[in-house]
């Protein structure tokens, strides 16, 4: 069945440094890639999202880029701070949504 | 606007009981998402709903859990009889269309003894 891999499953970056998040996808007919952070005790909320007619999008600190042909796209946080702490979730979708199992990503003072 | 609504924020049952949980969506958002998110783990699909259409259910294990949409607005999830391996947070997020942002609920904490 369709498939959403993300790695690394822990991240730890020195504050002021980038992160990179990685995911691969299985259904190429997927078009809409959405990431969403999750701080602890909270809900899910979406940070930025990319669509299949896009390569690259970015917002402030946060950009998100698209690979149809390896089915692969990634989220890169440059100048990373402390709040930046939180789980980070991938998700491919067209007509059901499929997440990825999360990056912990700690903000190293 | 109107965030999710979701009830009760926390239920305590013992295992073989039944619990439901309920949730109201943005309105106006046609697609409605139940998870179920296990401590440490990513939220696993359990139902969605275009409407009051299923449109995926295949990780709803269908002989104890249960779900609905009635007039293509509110939702209700049930789980009978409960396991121990149903304790986990119960999050319910709509969006206006699949492919659009989804706005999650603040879940429902539920621990099976």
């Amino acid at each position: 069945g369709e498939n959403v891999e993300q790695h690394p499953s822990t991240l730890s970056v020195q504050e002021g440094d980038s992160a990179v998040i990685k995911c691969t996808y299985s259904d190429s007919a997927s078009n809409y890639f959405p990431w969403y952070k999750q701080e602890l005790g909270k809900r899910p909320q979406l940070i930025i999202d990319i669509r299949s007619n896009v390569g690259e999008k970015k917002d402030q600190r946060i950009a998100v880029t698209l690979n149809k042909t390896a089915k692969h796209f990634s989220l890169h946080i440059t100048e990373t701070q402390p709040e930046d702490s939180a789980v980070y979730f991938c998700a491919a979708s067209r007509d059901k949504i499929i997440f990825g199992k999360g990056t912990r990503l700690h903000i190293l003072p | 606007e109107a965030g999710v609504a979701q009830s009760p924020r926390y239920k305590i049952i013992e295992k073989r009981q039944s619990v439901a949980f309920w949730c109201n969506p943005i309105s106006g958002h046609a697609t409605l998402y139940w998870y179920q998110q296990i401590l440490g783990q990513g939220p696993k699909l359990l139902i969605q709903f275009q409407n009051n259409g299923v449109v995926d259910d295949s990780q709803l294990p269908k002989d104890r859990f249960s779900a609905e949409r009635l007039k293509g607005v509110d939702s209700t999830l049930k789980i009978q009889p409960a396991k121990l391996e149903d304790s986990a947070v119960y999050l319910c997020a709509s969006s206006l269309q699949v492919t659009y942002e989804q706005y999650f609920g603040p879940g429902t904490r539920l621990t099976v003894t």
